[in-house]
């Protein structure tokens, strides 16, 4: 079975300032993909950023950024420059391959606020 | 180039009564995904369809929940003789043919579901 940890509930982050966002995730699979999602208040999941098990550089994706440390099994979204639309919860979240194929296991959330 | 649609976006249901869910994929993808979303927590997944088929439904509850993915027509998410413990964000998620990689799926907006 998989599992992913967001160990922050909340964040308080100052406007332009850069943010990390932790997530450490559980498999035994040698195959997954890790991926981080923005919910706004509005309540949609907008995809950000994935992370193949074998890519062998971090993501990034304009201002996101994945610090992908395998051995470590930790995969934080860094955001550069934050905005105050940042203001969102973050969902990290991990899929296996294999003959399965199920959908995507999700931590329980960070809830990123960004501060003028 | 429409995203995931989902309808209808929120929905007020009294116990006891039938709650349908609907869900059309993006252009092209021919997988869908249903989660579930509680208040404050991160999402869960459900039920893992292709056309006329369920892959993997072992995130659906045993009773009063069915999925359908028909040939024509949207994906179906079915609750029977709801309880106020049903009400929740549901979210469809749709993704590209799945090849052995590892696909970001993409979410529609998510239907509100209320049992009062």
């Amino acid at each position: 079975a998989q599992k992913i940890t967001q160990t922050q509930p909340g964040m308080f982050v100052q406007e332009k300032e850069a943010v990390t966002l932790d997530c450490t995730y559980d498999t035994s699979d040698p195959s997954y993909g890790l991926f981080w999602y923005k919910q706004p208040s509005s309540g949609e999941m907008i995809f950000l950023i994935y992370q193949g098990s074998y890519d062998q550089q971090n993501a990034t994706e304009g201002r996101y950024s994945l610090n992908f440390q395998k051995a470590r099994k930790s995969a934080n979204l860094v955001i550069s420059a934050s905005q105050l639309g940042d203001s969102a919860m973050y969902f990290c979240a991990m899929r296996v391959s294999g003959g399965g194929a199920d959908g995507l296991t999700f931590g329980k959330g960070t809830h990123l606020i960004i501060q003028p | 180039n429409a995203g995931v649609m989902q309808n209808p976006r929120h929905l007020v249901r009294r116990r006891g009564q039938e709650a349908r869910l609907r869900c059309s994929p993006m252009k092209g993808h021919s997988h869908v995904y249903w989660y579930r979303q509680l208040p404050e927590e991160g999402l869960k997944f459900m039920v893992y369809l292709q056309k006329e088929n369920i892959i993997d439904e072992s995130g659906m509850p045993k009773e009063r929940f069915s999925a359908e993915f028909p040939k024509e027509g949207p994906s179906i998410l079915r609750i029977q003789q709801v309880v106020r413990g049903d009400s929740a964000a549901y979210f469809c998620a749709s993704s590209r043919s799945w090849t052995g990689g590892l696909y970001e799926q993409y979410f529609g907006p998510g239907t509100r579901l209320t049992v009062t």
